[in-house]
């Protein structure tokens, strides 16, 4: 099976600036979840979703959103960027529910400048 | 906040030694697991252990969990240098969201 796809992996932009990442879960996974990795801050929980719903939903302001598709790709956006979005952004997948075991994408890199 | 905190933040070790990282943890879990994560790159899965589980292995790593103490130690056994990575424990919390929160992670190095 192809493990978990994200894309771009890595993206420039300045402030302002809106930015949507993309992510392919490993087959018949139905949760996929998104997380902010900074150097400061660690793994921080943006949210969840399941069957196109978000399920969970981390401390984050509403600049940061996501959908989820009937085929279980989930899309991220970050609306008027700042400097203090610039991070790893990963997403997860698993078979039913966020507390089973992940499966990791490589990450989206993104720079705001 | 972070549900787990490894301990300790950083470790530096010779190739062949044994490892050792713990996690602390705040309320009751469902269960606990440890990542791995190469610089910059994705985590990858390394164990899960359930709460009505004290020990358990797979290949070099053994975990045990202490839900008195609420903490858990992973134990990397002749390390290699291949080893060298992040470390994070993740709990899902019993009863409540099902999210898995993550600890801050801790750097291991394993020198050759």
């Amino acid at each position: 099976k192809a493990g978990v796809t994200q894309t771009p992996r890595y993206l420039i932009k300045t402030r302002g600036q809106q930015v949507t990442l993309s992510c392919s879960p490993i087959s018949g996974h139905r949760s996929v979840s998104w997380y902010q990795q900074t150097p400061g801050q660690g793994l921080q929980f943006l949210f969840e979703y399941f069957s196109e719903t978000q399920r969970n939903k981390g401390n984050f302001p509403g600049r940061f959103s996501g959908r989820q598709f009937s085929n279980s790709r989930s899309e991220m956006n970050v609306s008027t960027l700042e400097l203090g979005d610039s991070a790893l952004y990963l997403c997860a997948s698993s078979l039913f529910v966020a507390k089973n075991i992940q499966y990791f994408g490589a990450g989206t890199r993104l720079s705001v400048l | 906040s972070q549900q787990g905190e490894e301990d300790p933040q950083a470790l530096s070790i010779q190739e062949g030694e044994n490892a050792t990282m713990n996690c602390s943890y705040k309320t009751s879990i469902n269960n606990l697991q440890w990542y791995r994560q190469n610089s910059g790159r994705g985590l990858v899965h390394l164990i899960l252990i359930r709460s009505n589980e004290r020990e358990k292995h797979s290949g070099r790593l053994r975990v045990t969990l202490d839900t008195s103490k609420k903490s858990s130690s992973l134990l990397i056994t002749a390390s290699r240098a291949a080893d060298t990575a992040s470390y994070f424990c993740a709990t899902a919390r019993q009863g409540g969201s099902e999210k898995l929160v993550f600890g801050k992670g801790m750097k291991l190095t394993v020198n050759p």
